[in-house]
């Protein structure tokens, strides 16, 4: 079982939608949480981070975290053309960031 | 002013070679990383430093060897290059957090192509 999975992509949604991202994770250790964004090319980009239940928002981005259920979302609201990239979860414990395998999502002007 | 920075960008080399990778960052963090990306996209941690101190070393072949001089650099070296390592390497770096959080940052990347 690997460590964080992430639903399966690509995932399309038209311009001005709600993208929706989902995780899980299996150690439940995990102390931390990030999503990062990677364009095609290029390093991955700290988006959001979250640590406590609830929810976390910060601008069009909304990360939402379940640690009962070992979940972790995010959401992008009002999606635009630019956020067209691949979303990657990972779950942090003991220093090591593990990182699941990338949902790449497809924003349709 | 970049954050964390990598060199070379792109390294193209035959198999057998001995190739390096270096890392810098002048964030002031205390712990840094080396990553490999596959032709898959899926991330994976190779080794981490805190304050010059190895404290993560993932199954990762003995030819692969970290080197911190101090703690803004990372270098990594790599004895007999194999076609499997073929890939993109990403170093990053963070600083531990009120809560014990830490946040990573990732330098450009270098582009490892072995032929």
């Amino acid at each position: 079982q690997k460590e964080v999975e992430q639903n399966s992509g690509p995932l399309s949604v038209p311009e001005g939608a709600i993208a929706s991202l989902n995780c899980t994770y299996s150690d439940r250790g995990s102390q931390s949480f990030f999503w990062y964004r990677q364009y095609s090319g290029k390093s991955p980009e700290l988006i959001m981070f979250i640590y406590s239940n609830g929810d976390k928002e910060d601008g069009r981005f909304t990360a939402q975290l379940n640690k009962a259920s070992q979940y972790v979302s995010l959401l992008i609201r009002d999606s635009q053309p630019s956020d067209s990239a691949t979303y990657l979860c990972a779950a942090f414990n003991d220093y090591k960031l593990s990182f699941g395998a990338g949902t790449t999502v497809t924003v349709r002007a | 002013d970049t954050a964390v920075s990598q060199t070379p960008k792109y390294l193209v080399t035959q198999m057998g070679n001995d190739k390096s990778i270096k890392c810098e960052q002048n964030l002031g963090h205390d712990t840094m990383y080396w990553y490999k990306q596959d032709s898959k996209k899926f991330l994976k941690i190779m080794f981490s430093y805190n304050n010059k101190e190895l404290i993560i070393n993932e199954t990762v072949p003995n030819r692969f060897s970290p080197k911190s001089p101090d703690k803004a650099h990372l270098n990594l070296h790599i004895n007999s290059l194999e076609l499997g390592d073929s890939a993109v390497y990403f170093c990053a770096s963070s600083q531990e957090r009120a809560g014990g959080h830490y946040e990573q940052y990732f330098g450009p990347g270098t582009r490892l192509t072995v032929t």
